[in-house]
């Protein structure tokens, strides 16, 4: 599996937009990106997902680069909720295995 | 909420002793997951069904089993327990079979494992 690299942490204030960074320099093109994030004591949660083109949710938006190497998952508007451990995970369409393969994520304090 | 539950929420056992979890998937879904996350090893896959049948293995130990029901509830058997199985054990589930990477994937809030 296509491997990803984030930063082992990241601080930000509350209200100020995040850009939390992933690179995937290996990445195929049937890979899809997804983004997962865990709040303290929870389990893991969906974040966003896509494949070439940025998507926005109700969470978060994601930005994929031209040649798909890295990505940015933005939160618009931090809040204290926010703070979590976000996980940028590859995911091969078509490919043996569905499972999630999770690395440390990044740690992301937000300050009031 | 995830939709996704797990029971019970705390264990705490002995060594040597035998557990089994078990994780109702979201109305719909097929695919269930069961992940662990230690300390050291951070969330690992363990184990996937689908409808039923066994579709993908991890790094699970041959004293761990799993099976899901036709009710799509599964169970995760723990047995021979060691203290270094102590650890938050997640149950996830997806509405795909797994195999196409785009379907987002619905995590339980975890049963925690205390062995002693």
């Amino acid at each position: 599996d296509a491997k990803t690299t984030q930063p082992n942490s990241m601080e930000s204030n509350e209200e100020e937009p995040v850009h939390l960074p992933c690179n995937h320099s290996t990445i195929s093109g049937t890979d899809y990106i997804h983004w997962y994030r865990q709040l303290p004591s929870q389990g893991p949660e969906y974040v966003i997902h896509g494949l070439t083109s940025n998507v926005n949710n109700r969470m978060a938006s994601l930005a994929i680069a031209e040649d798909r190497k890295s990505s940015t998952l933005i939160l618009h508007r931090a809040t204290l909720r926010d703070a979590a451990v976000y996980y940028c995970i590859l995911q091969n369409y078509g490919g043996s295995q569905g499972n999630l393969i999770f690395g440390k994520g990044t740690k992301l304090s937000v300050k009031p | 909420d995830s939709g996704v539950t797990q029971t019970p929420k705390h264990l705490i056992t002995a060594t040597g002793q035998r557990v089994t979890l078990r994780c109702s998937p979201r109305s719909g879904d097929l695919s269930v997951y069961w992940y662990q996350q230690s300390l050291d090893q951070g969330l690992q896959f363990l184990i996937q069904y689908y409808n039923g049948e066994e579709r993908a293995k991890g790094n699970i130990l041959e004293r761990f089993s799993a099976q899901q029901f036709p009710d799509l509830h599964s169970e995760l058997n723990l047995s021979s327990l060691e203290l270094g199985d102590s650890a938050l054990y997640f149950c996830a589930s997806s509405s795909g079979t797994g195999l196409e990477g785009i379907y987002e994937q619905y995590f339980g809030p975890g049963t925690r494992l205390t062995v002693t």
